[in-house]
């Protein structure tokens, strides 16, 4: 069965304070590995999709990389609107579904 | 505007009454799917569709119906709601060759009581 476990489920920083969310994962034949972020009341917004291990991608503050096992989204020099619940998913390689991990609500105080 | 909406935005209902939350997107992606949302759970796909008229079950089907007649509105049908589904509902789309890029409606807060 595929599963996306996300840690921590919740993180405090300074604004400033960089830091890492993980996302570990084990799927059969791993098509693509997803982030997403979701801002309070609203529905998820695409961020990033990686593919193969050693693959990164930057966007902004955020920079997301990807292992055999598992993906660091790493947030540099945050800010308050970096505030939001940060969601994993990952794609089968057979599969036509996205398998959700239950997300980490990041909070950065100014 | 590219978007994905969703009607009602919230809802209270009670036990048996048959209810449907319409979903609609402007973008003629043939890739619709609805997922439910609730805490410590994440999101879980209720039913996805490829195109009109193709629709499958996803991880937690029981309880739910949809239909695709139409390329942009796919609405999810309770035919006897309990209050075991009470969530936060979330309509998504996307193309069919990037269904890792979903849009995702705005949700719909559903209580059974």
């Amino acid at each position: 069965e595929d599963q996306v476990t996300q840690s921590p489920e919740a993180l405090r920083l300074q604004e400033g304070e960089s830091s890492s969310l993980n996302c570990s994962y084990t799927v059969s034949g791993l098509r693509g590995l997803f982030w997403y972020r979701q801002d309070p009341g609203k529905g998820p917004e695409f961020l990033f999709t990686l593919y193969s291990a050693g693959e990164e991608k930057e966007k902004e503050r955020l920079k997301a990389t990807l292992t055999k096992k598992e993906s660091f989204l790493h947030i540099t020099a945050p800010k308050p609107e970096d505030s939001a619940t940060y969601l994993c998913a990952v794609q089968p390689g057979s599969a036509r579904q996205l398998t959700f991990g239950s997300g980490t609500q990041l909070t950065v105080l100014p | 505007e590219a978007q994905v909406t969703q009607n009602p935005r919230y809802l209270i209902t009670v036990t048996g009454k048959k209810l449907t939350v319409t979903c609609s997107q402007n973008m003629n992606h043939e890739y619709m799917s609805w997922y439910r949302q609730d805490p410590g759970l994440g999101l879980r796909q209720i039913y996805y569709s490829m195109n009109v008229e193709v629709t499958d079950k996803g991880d937690v089907p029981e309880g739910y119906k949809v239909s695709r007649k139409e390329k942009r509105n796919f609405p999810l049908i309770l035919e006897s709601p309990s209050p075991n589904q009470t969530s936060l509902y979330f309509c998504a789309s996307s193309s069919l060759a990037g269904i890792n890029e979903q849009f995702f409606g705005p949700g719909t807060r559903l209580t059974v009581l």
